[in-house]
């Protein structure tokens, strides 16, 4: 049972340069999530899921965009990076808030570095 | 959004003593989460508790919700509980907002 993975774990890109990063899960579980951490903060939320097929907007969503073709994958693209999205990254998942237990589980975090 | 603040925010303690961390936050919450970010950067669950008292060997919690405060217990510390605590809570679609941590240092 591998919970949270997240793909790559690090990446440099330059300015304007675009990717991708991959966030899978097997616990079946109906929300994701991904984060971004800077220095000395906390997580903020950029985009999140609810179900296969939805996505909407958290705190800090400008620059990115988010894809959950599937229910166990969500993608978090950067199509223009610029060196304010520096940070670490991280994906969460939970189960949904109809339930009794919505902890959330995250992945080890991908290091973006933008030059 | 719903604020949370932790404190203190650093924390030097000397191997074996024992320590409290602190979380306040502004509104009532459906979930309440105690994560440890180790120096690799990795976020450990630590507990899940939104309500009540908790245990897991050395450390141990306590959520007021009607109060909106938590309390994360640290006995007999060790050079591995060394790293950021962070206090993060939801209300609706369980989104979780993150107080800024507890930096913490055990030292021999």
């Amino acid at each position: 049972n591998a919970g949270v993975t997240q793909t790559p774990k690090f990446r440099v890109l330059k300015t304007g340069q675009s990717m991708t990063l991959l966030c899978a899960q097997d616990m079946n579980h109906e929300y994701m999530y991904w984060y971004r951490q800077d220095p000395g903060m906390g997580l903020r939320l950029i985009h999140y899921s609810v179900g296969e097929g939805t996505t909407a907007k958290g705190e800090v969503p400008d620059g990115y965009n988010v894809s959950r073709l599937k229910k166990q994958n969500f993608l978090l693209g950067l199509e223009s990076a610029a060196p304010s999205q520096t940070s670490v990254y991280f994906c969460a998942s939970s189960y949904g808030t109809g339930g009794l237990n919505t902890e959330a589980f995250f992945g080890q975090g991908t290091r973006l570095t933008v030059v | 959004g719903i604020q949370v603040e932790q404190s203190p925010p650093d924390l030097i303690l000397q191997e074996g003593a024992n320590s409290t961390l602190r979380c306040n936050f502004s509104d009532s919450v459906n979930n309440l989460q105690w994560f440890h970010q180790n120096p690799w950067g990795q976020l450990i669950n630590l507990f899940y508790i939104p309500s009540g008292t908790k245990q897991n060997g050395r450390l141990s919690a306590t959520t007021v919700a009607t109060e909106r405060y938590s309390l994360l217990y640290i006995s007999s510390s060790q050079t591995t509980d060394s790293g950021v605590y962070f206090c993060a809570v939801a209300r609706g679609n369980n989104r979780l907002a993150f107080g800024k941590g507890n930096q913490v240092v055990v030292i021999p």
